[in-house]
């Protein structure tokens, strides 16, 4: 069974521009949550999709933003890049909400530098 | 809100025993949850606690103590390759995972 798949897996940007991340969940698996992890601060909740839905939404800007496909793939996408975006971007999935058991399968991440 | 304390750093022997320990603070707490990242690797789910006491599963051991809002993770007969950051995460209410700041351990010769 595959896991869960991260796309690109590095990418460099300079600031004001905009890039787009995309996820392949397990397959069968609803619920994609993506997560921002920055040295030190752990893992940051940046949204759950479930069923196309987005279900939660964590302490970021608008210019975060995601979706979800009716294949359960998703995508976030963030705009007008600023320094402080340089980060791991790990997407996660799982058959149901995320909360609910406790066990999320992540993939291995997009690492997006800003220059 | 929710909020998680766990130590930033370990360094153990190999072949010793460490202990991770994590508490929290949250409303509705379903589970506390823990994973294992090394370092430019995925993090990987390692257990699950939703009541109260150990779990086992190999060298890894987990406990929970919802009245204390705290939970470790045990891990036994250290090798190298443990040598990862470990986080914990709460489970709770309606709200996605909330996770630690995370634990570096290190395992020395």
């Amino acid at each position: 069974k595959a896991g869960v798949t991260q796309t690109p897996r590095y990418l460099i940007k300079t600031r004001g521009q905009q890039v787009t991340l995309s996820c392949s969940p397990i397959s069968g698996h609803r619920s994609v949550s993506w997560y921002q992890q920055t040295p030190g601060q752990g893992l940051q909740f940046l949204f759950e999709y479930f069923s196309e839905t987005q279900r939660n939404k964590g302490n970021f800007p608008g210019r975060f933003s995601g979706r979800q496909f009716s294949n359960s793939r998703s995508e976030m996408n963030v705009s007008t890049l600023e320094l402080g975006d340089s980060a791991l971007y790990l997407c996660a999935s799982s058959l149901g909400l995320a909360g609910g058991a406790g066990e999320l399968f992540f993939g291995e991440g997009s690492r997006l530098t800003v220059l | 809100g929710q909020s998680l304390e766990q130590p930033s750093e370990v360094t153990a022997v190999e072949g010793a025993i460490v202990q991770i320990n994590c508490t929290y603070q949250t409303s509705g707490f379903y589970g506390l949850s823990w994973y294992q990242q090394h370092d430019g690797g995925a993090p990987t789910f390692l257990s699950y606690n939703a009541l109260d006491g150990l779990e086992e599963t190999g060298r890894f051991s987990s406990f929970l103590s919802r009245s204390d809002s705290y939970g470790y993770l045990l891990l036994q007969e250290l090798q190298m390759k443990d040598s990862a950051s470990y986080f914990c995460a709460v489970a709770a209410g309606n709200t996605p995972l909330v996770f630690g700041k995370g634990t570096r351990l290190s395992v020395i010769a």
